[in-house]
Parts: structure tokens; C-alpha cells; sequence
């Protein structure tokens, strides 16, 4: 079974933090994938990796950056964390770019 | 803009009948369509995926494509109150990441 973990189920901080959130996956995925869900808003893409420090933006890219420096884990960055980034993140990977995606449990974060 | 399409109910049915979940898109590039099922508050799980027109079958569940229509649906039979939950529609072109639909809430009723 294809595993991808998530560092934190639930995350609190405050505006202006650098916010880190890790995504490991097991099945040696070459894509990998950071959504945030909104309610009425579904998933919107952030960004993706398509290999080790690859990366392409998605379609909210603004406000993030992402890191993958081994194959198995891509972390999202919120360099100064604002309110209207309290959300549920994602992380899915996947074998090729347009195949199946397998998510993690998801991130809830709040910023206060 | 590629976009996929679901209505986003949410669609209510009895224990027992037949939930039908539908799906258009708007890109005829895509070849590959995904379901998934997502539980409130947890993350999204893959129930089936298709690739060619016509039906598969995995158990209670159905997936229909109908390429020529750009559109895709998800039969769930014998529906139980665990089967409640919100079901997104995603597709796949050869050159491009998944789009996914904003979802359809199925509601079932013991």
C-alpha cells in the first residue's frame, strides 16, 4: 500500500511565522503535490515536483515556497504566515503527472 | 481553462438504491478520469479509476466514461449510510497535472 505522511495533523501559529510543513511518501513516487482545500473552493494546486528539486507552481503559488531535496520528502514553506492562509493542506504523490494521487491525512492549520 | 464539473448537492438516497454521481470536463485532451471518496474531515481516498469508454466494475461501485459526451459518472449499488460522504471527479491528459471537481456530497439514509 502506497503511504505518504504528513508532519502534523493539526497546526497552530500566529500571523508573521515561518510555517514548515513536511510530506514524506514510500513508494519512491516521482511527483509529489501540495493542495489546500477550501470550503466551496475544493482542491487548488500550490505547487508540484516532478523530480528532486524540480519544481513548477500551481495555480495559488503566491505566498508559499517548496522544498525537495531527497526524492521521498517535499515540504511546504509559508515564509510569513497570514490569516487567509488557515486551510487544510494536502500532500499527494503520484507515479507519472497525470496518473492516480494518493494523499496524506492532511494538515488543518490555523493562523491566528 | 480546463475544468471538471460536478454538481455539488448534496444528492440524498435511501439505504439500499442505487447513488449516481456525475462528472463533465471540459478538456477533450483528457484520458484518464479518478474517483475519489473523501470523508469529512479527512483526506481524499481513490475508489476507482477509468480509462476507456464504457463501464468498469469494482464491486458495488460502477464507473462510467463516455468520451464523445465529456462525461464521467460513479454508480454506487446497494448504498449503505457508510458510503455517505463527499465524492470528487479528476481527470488526467497526457501532459498536465489532475484536475479535480469541487465534489458531490452523497447523503445516505438508513
Amino acid at each position: 500500500d502506497v503511504k505518504v505522511t504528513q508532519s502534523s495533523r493539526y497546526l497552530v501559529k500566529r500571523t508573521g511565522e515561518k510555517v514548515f510543513l513536511e510530506c514524506v511518501q514510500d513508494m519512491d513516487h516521482e511527483n509529489m503535490f501540495w493542495y489546500r482545500q477550501d470550503p466551496g473552493l475544493g482542491l487548488r494546486l500550490i505547487y508540484f515536483s516532478y523530480d528532486v528539486k524540480m519544481k513548477e507552481k500551481g495555480d495559488i503559488p503566491e505566498g508559499y515556497s517548496v522544498s525537495r531535496e531527497k526524492k521521498e520528502r517535499f515540504s511546504l514553506i509559508l515564509e510569513s504566515a497570514s490569516t487567509n492562509q488557515t486551510s487544510m493542506y494536502l500532500c499527494a504523490s503520484s507515479w507519472v503527472r497525470e496518473g492516480e494521487q494518493y494523499f496524506g491525512p492532511g494538515t488543518r492549520l490555523t493562523v491566528t | 481553462q480546463k475544468e471538471v464539473e460536478q454538481n455539488s448537492g448534496p444528492l440524498s438516497v435511501p439505504e439500499g438504491a442505487i447513488a449516481s454521481l456525475n462528472c463533465t470536463y471540459s478538456d477533450r485532451g483528457s484520458q484518464s478520469f479518478f474517483w475519489y471518496r473523501q470523508y469529512s474531515g479527512k483526506s481524499p481516498e481513490l475508489i476507482m479509476f477509468i480509462y476507456s469508454n464504457g463501464d468498469k466494475e469494482d464491486g458495488r461501485f460502477t464507473a462510467q466514461l463516455n468520451k464523445a459526451s465529456q462525461y464521467v459518472s460513479l454508480l454506487i449499488r446497494d448504498s449503505q449510510p457508510s458510503d455517505s460522504a463527499t465524492y470528487l471527479c479528476a481527470g488526467g491528459s497526457g501532459y498536465s497535472t489532475l484536475t479535480f471537481g469541487k465534489g458531490t456530497m452523497l447523503l445516505v439514509s438508513p
